[in-house]
């Protein structure tokens, strides 16, 4: 069982249509991450969150400690929003990053 | 942009080479850890380098190395090349050893035939 588990693995949604991603892990960790990879491979940073709940435009981003579960929310999708969203935690003593498999996020127009 | 830059973009080695990937951090930040991501994969963790010293391994065999120089950037040198060795090489630079947040590079795209 890996340490970081994501789901769906494949989403395709309709523009304008709300949009959840989950992300469930295992291990004791001291931030989880949202990122996202577009086509190509570069990585960008979308939250880094220890507790509650991050707002960024359109984007939101919920941690609950207890329960070991966090999701990404996306109101108003647009297709521009189409790439990889990973859930990754920091652990260990070098604090890597451990990372999900990704979702495949498509939104047409 | 996050100032995180690899070299090259692409290459293409056979099975049993060498390969050196090269990576600059950004400005102001020591610390830098290498990630292989398998095509369809997550991420996984190779190494970090703080200070020129590695700070911490994951799961891959010593033909996994690597070196960080006094201005911070580094190399990741992978001998012995296999075909599953085929991935995205992706280094990321953080200010300090043990800050959450990383900076990742555009990444290099490994071949092996």
């Amino acid at each position: 069982k890996n340490e970081v588990e994501q789901s769906p693995q494949n989403l395709t949604a309709q523009e304008g249509e709300f949009i959840t991603i989950n992300c469930s892990y295992s291990v004791g960790i001291s931030a989880l991450h949202w990122l996202q990879q577009h086509p190509g491979g570069g990585i960008v940073s979308l939250f880094m969150l220890s507790s509650g709940k991050k707002k960024h435009g359109r984007l939101i981003a919920t941690i609950n400690i207890q329960e070991k579960h966090s999701s990404l929310h996306i109101t108003a999708s647009h297709p521009r929003d189409s790439a990889v969203y990973i859930c990754a935690v920091t652990s260990g003593s070098a604090r890597q990053l451990t990372f999900g498999s990704g979702t495949q996020l498509t939104v047409l127009p | 942009e996050t100032g995180v830059t690899q070299s090259p973009t692409h290459l293409i080695k056979t099975r049993g080479q060498q390969v050196t990937l090269r990576c600059s951090s950004q400005s102001g930040h020591n610390t830098v850890s290498w990630y292989q991501q398998a095509l369809g994969q997550g991420p996984q963790f190779i190494f970090q380098y703080y200070r020129e010293e590695e700070n911490g391994r994951g799961n891959f065999p010593p033909r996994f190395s690597g070196l960080q120089f006094p201005n911070y950037s580094s190399e990741l040198n992978v001998n012995a090349l296999e075909l599953d060795d085929s991935a995205l090489y992706l280094c990321a630079s953080s200010r300090i050893a043990g800050s959450y947040e990383q900076y990742f590079g555009p990444g290099t795209r490994l071949t092996v035939t």
